[in-house]
């Protein structure tokens, strides 16, 4: 069964860039494909984009298109998300979440235990 | 963008009442491609339904998905204790994929 480990709670400041990991253990890491999903306080969650861990390629949802990176390293069973220039709407619990199943468009499970980044000046 | 609609937004029931939470697609999702996710305060979502009516693993019986199209249901049979919590609903049909506001269910 796998797991997914994020990394600590940060907080940026505006214009400002930030870098949440997550690890997965316990299964074949080039499998299936990784998710990052958002959830602001007290909304519904929010797709960000995915990427296919065994090649790298990445689709990224229009609203983050310029801003937003995934990589992954094959070597740590690791995938991260990079999120530039930073605003204050961007404060959210950001999640990572593995696909149920093979293929890009498919529901999630497992999902990390989230990493809180909060922009503030 | 596929819009997904939930209702009602907070649903008040009593331990062993029986819950019914709607979901309502904008267009239709082709093959059932709707999960069903439970949140709980502080934890992560918990994926309970996917195909519109498979339960996940783990997913106690008492919970059941239904519909296809644009309308979708989740069902509690019997609510337990640990079932207060907010369900959201996410259409995979589509890029991008899509989740709905949620359904909070309160103790009543």
């Amino acid at each position: 069964q796998v797991q997914l480990v994020q990394s600590a709670a940060e907080v940026q400041k505006p214009g400002a860039s930030v870098k949440v990991s997550c690890k997965a253990s316990g299964d074949s890491f080039t499998t299936y494909y990784f998710f990052w999903v958002r959830q602001a306080p007290g909304l519904g969650p929010e797709w960000m984009g995915v990427i296919n861990p065994g090649g790298g390629t990445t689709t990224y949802a229009q609203q983050f298109q310029g801003r937003i990176t995934m990589t992954r390293d094959t070597s740590t069973s690791t995938v991260y998300m990079e999120l530039s220039n930073l605003r204050s709407e961007d404060t959210a619990v950001y999640y990572c979440a593995r696909g149920g199943t093979y293929g890009r468009w498919v529901w999630f499970d497992p999902w990390g235990q989230g990493t809180l980044v909060t922009v503030s000046s | 963008e596929v819009v997904l609609t939930q209702s009602p937004g907070t649903l008040s029931l009593s331990p062993g009442e029986r819950a019914s939470l709607s979901c309502r697609a904008s267009q239709s999702i082709r093959n059932s491609y709707l999960a069903w996710y439970q949140q709980k305060p502080g934890q992560p979502p918990r994926l309970l339904i996917y195909g519109a009516s498979s339960r996940a693993t783990g997913t106690p019986d008492r919970f059941s998905g239904s519909g296809s199209g644009t309308d979708f249901t989740l069902t509690i049979s019997r609510l337990e204790p640990e079932d207060f919590a907010v369900y959201f609903c996410q259409q995979y049909d589509s890029s991008p994929l899509t989740f709905g506001p949620g359904t909070k269910v309160n103790i009543k």
